[in-house]
């Protein structure tokens, strides 16, 4: 069965650099979860959308936007890029409200 | 949402039921609980879900008390490869793009 893809899977950036990363969901799945996991962390939510509008809103930093596009694909776009952004970035996405969740296997951010 | 509460860590022998307990004493009517692990590195996986009634799949059983404020998730035949972080979290039934709070959660470590 397909599966929530994201790319890529690792980058390296440096400070103060940009980064976009890319999640496309699974097909049919209308909503799209972005998380934030730190090394020996619990994954923490960043911001959700549904139907291409933005639902929820955690604790995602101002440097940091993301959208959903018409076919449903999302994009986290980072900018000003700082050490402590050093995580994996996880998206999940869902084929209607209130069902579960399914994660793909992150990007890897590496801020040098 | 409400807080769940969940021992950090727990061994089972290989072959073994593993049983991993988790307490929600402050759950709403309107909350489900999830139950999802995340092997090291990769996306968190979906294990099951239930609002009251016991549940199974191919993967595990859910277990509800009557009154709901505790869980017990079930892996009949524990094999070296179920061991993982495993959360168990309440998540309300509302409206679209509700996320799930991940906390602590259970290290199960499963030993030959």
């Amino acid at each position: 069965a397909a599966g929530v893809i994201q790319s890529p899977r690792h980058l390296i950036k440096e400070k103060r650099e940009t980064a976009t990363l890319k999640c496309y969901p699974i097909p049919r799945h209308d909503t799209v979860y972005w998380y934030q996991q730190g090394p020996g962390q619990d994954p923490q939510f960043l911001i959700s959308f549904y139907e291409k509008m933005q639902s929820d809103k955690g604790s995602i930093p101002d440097r940091f936007s993301a959208q959903q596009f018409s076919d449903y694909h999302s994009e986290l776009n980072m900018s000003s890029l700082e050490l402590g952004d050093s995580a994996l970035y996880f998206c999940a996405s869902s084929p209607r409200q209130n069902s579960p969740l399914h994660f793909g296997n992150g990007t890897r951010l590496t801020v040098t | 949402d409400a807080k769940t509460t969940q021992p950090p860590s727990m061994d089972c022998a290989e072959g073994r039921a593993a049983n991993l307990p988790c307490n929600h004493s402050t759950i709403s009517g309107n909350e489900y609980v999830y139950w999802y692990r995340q092997i090291h590195s990769q996306g968190p996986q979906y294990i099951i879900h239930g609002l009251k009634n016991n549940e199974t799949n191919e993967m595990a059983s859910l277990i509800i008390t009557e009154d709901r404020k505790s869980s017990t998730l079930i892996l009949p035949h524990a094999t070296l490869r179920d061991t993982a972080v495993y959360y168990c979290i309440v998540r309300a039934y509302n409206n679209a793009g509700n996320m799930l709070t991940f906390g602590g959660g259970t290290r199960l470590m499963v030993k030959p």
